[in-house]
């Protein structure tokens, strides 16, 4: 099955530090997603993106698709930013379509 | 709204009790979805309903069952489990699961952290 990794696995940031955050995927995909997921346990839906550029505030995406990646940026760091960054491709099933197959996540504290 | 709502949060449960998980979503998405989360990995997916039918069973094991009594509702019956069960269990809901992936964007609920003893 499709290999979708990310990097770094742990990351920690001061305050107001900017970041990148990357995804891997083995395969060619037609959809990516990337989540936050806080410390309480809550994913939230940062970006459906499977191929260019998007921004939302302080974070965008950008997906390569044809290179096999993605990217998140994460600008002006804040201590909310915190939790485990996940990217989610998917994983096509004879007949069903496609499901959501999650990367390996990046964990990251930003202190303040 | 997108909002997908789960209860209960928190459950304990022993090996020999019989618990229901719950999840509502008033989107109109058609698609809902289980995922079981350990502690520092990624959600892994359990089952998927397509039109309050089972389209997906990740080869669970039996003591899940879930249900989908409506569109807007989805259900996972417990029972029998086992301590490797502890763990968070998420909901999820999208328009579709099927092959426009516009459709696919998923939403998630708060999850219930379920615990064996």
């Amino acid at each position: 099955g499709i290999q979708v990794e990310q990097s770094p696995p742990d990351l920690i940031l001061q305050e107001g530090a900017n970041s990148t955050l990357r995804c891997n995927f083995s395969d060619s995909v037609n959809n990516l997603q990337w989540f936050h997921q806080n410390p309480w346990g809550q994913l939230i839906n940062l970006f459906y993106i499977p191929s260019g550029t998007k921004q939302n505030g302080r974070l965008s995406a950008t997906t390569v698709a044809t290179e096999r990646y993605s990217l998140l940026y994460i600008s002006s760091s804040q201590t909310t930013d915190s939790g485990v960054y996940f990217c989610a491709v998917p994983r096509r099933y004879l007949n069903t379509g496609n499901q959501f197959y999650f990367g390996t996540g990046t964990s990251l504290t930003v202190i303040p | 709204d997108t909002e997908v709502t789960q209860t209960p949060k928190h459950l304990v449960m022993g090996m020999t009790n019989k618990k229901s998980l719950k999840c509502e979503q008033h989107m109109g998405h058609r698609a809902m979805y289980w995922y079981k989360q350990k502690a520092k990995k990624p959600p892994e997916l359990m089952f998927v309903y397509s039109y309050e039918k089972l389209s997906i069973n990740e080869s669970v094991p039996s003591r899940f069952s879930p249900e989908c009594p409506n569109s807007s509702l989805l259900n996972l019956h417990l029972h029998a489990l086992q301590p490797e069960d502890s763990a968070l269990y998420l909901c999820a809901s999208s328009q579709e699961s099927g092959t426009r992936i516009a459709k696919n964007i998923q939403y998630f609920g708060a999850g219930t952290r379920l615990s064996v003893l």
